[in-house]
């Protein structure tokens, strides 16, 4: 089954502990991104990969580091992780960066307290 | 820059009720449009797209109408059930190649 796996779904975790968030597709997709979903502001791009070594910042990437060493896994890492950046996080793939459907995650809601 | 105007919800309905969600955009060149649906728990889904003026995007009754003249893609569903409450999110992908969401808009369907 095509599919993007987000773990963990669920994470609470004190400010400053470094934490990281895998992201995995197994559709040999080039094109994944991260982002996160807060109230009233919809969906908002964190980062981005063309392809393997290939990545760039979206609209938010302040905090986030992200790394693509393999096709497959696009992990989003926090490295000191504050209040601000509790949000519901999504992955997503898709087959070239031009091609219409994206495949979503189910998401990883992350807390800092 | 490209963005995403979609009506504030929630949107309340009984079932068997029409539905029109909002959305109009501004974007340069020819973007293509989207909807996509979120359904508590789970992630985002591709619902219906639009790559063109005058296309018409359609699934599981649902239908969206690109027009450029308005600069607009509504949602619309003839009738609505209760699997249908969830939260719908208008898009669109233009030169940039990065999908723009608008905010979303919750849909409550009651019997």
């Amino acid at each position: 089954e095509a599919q993007v796996t987000q773990n963990p779904r669920y994470l609470i975790t004190v400010t400053g502990k470094k934490l990281t968030v895998t992201c995995s597709q197994n559709m040999n997709h080039e094109y994944m991104s991260w982002y996160r979903q807060d109230p009233g502001l919809g969906l908002r791009q964190i980062y981005y990969s063309m392809n393997v070594e290939v990545t760039d910042k979206g609209d938010v990437p302040e905090g986030y580091k992200v790394s693509r060493k393999e096709k497959r896994n696009f992990p989003l890492i926090l490295e000191s992780p504050s209040p601000n950046q509790t949000s519901l996080y999504f992955c997503a793939s898709s087959l070239t960066p031009a091609n219409t459907e994206a495949f979503f995650g189910q998401g990883t809601r992350l807390t800092v307290v | 820059g490209n963005s995403v105007t979609q009506m504030e919800g929630p949107v309340t309905l009984s079932e068997e009720a029409f539905l029109t969600i909002n959305c109009t955009y501004t974007a340069t060149g020819y973007p293509s449009l989207f909807w996509y649906v979120q359904y508590p728990g789970e992630g985002l889904q591709l619902l219906l797209k639009a790559t063109k003026a005058d296309d018409k995007g359609s699934n599981k009754g649902f239908e969206a109408t690109y027009r450029k003249e308005t600069t607009s893609f509504h949602l619309e569903k003839g009738s609505v059930q209760v699997s249908d409450s969830a939260v719908y999110f208008c898009a669109l992908r233009g030169n940039t190649d990065k999908l723009i969401f608008g905010t979303g808009t919750r849909l409550q369907v009651f019997p």
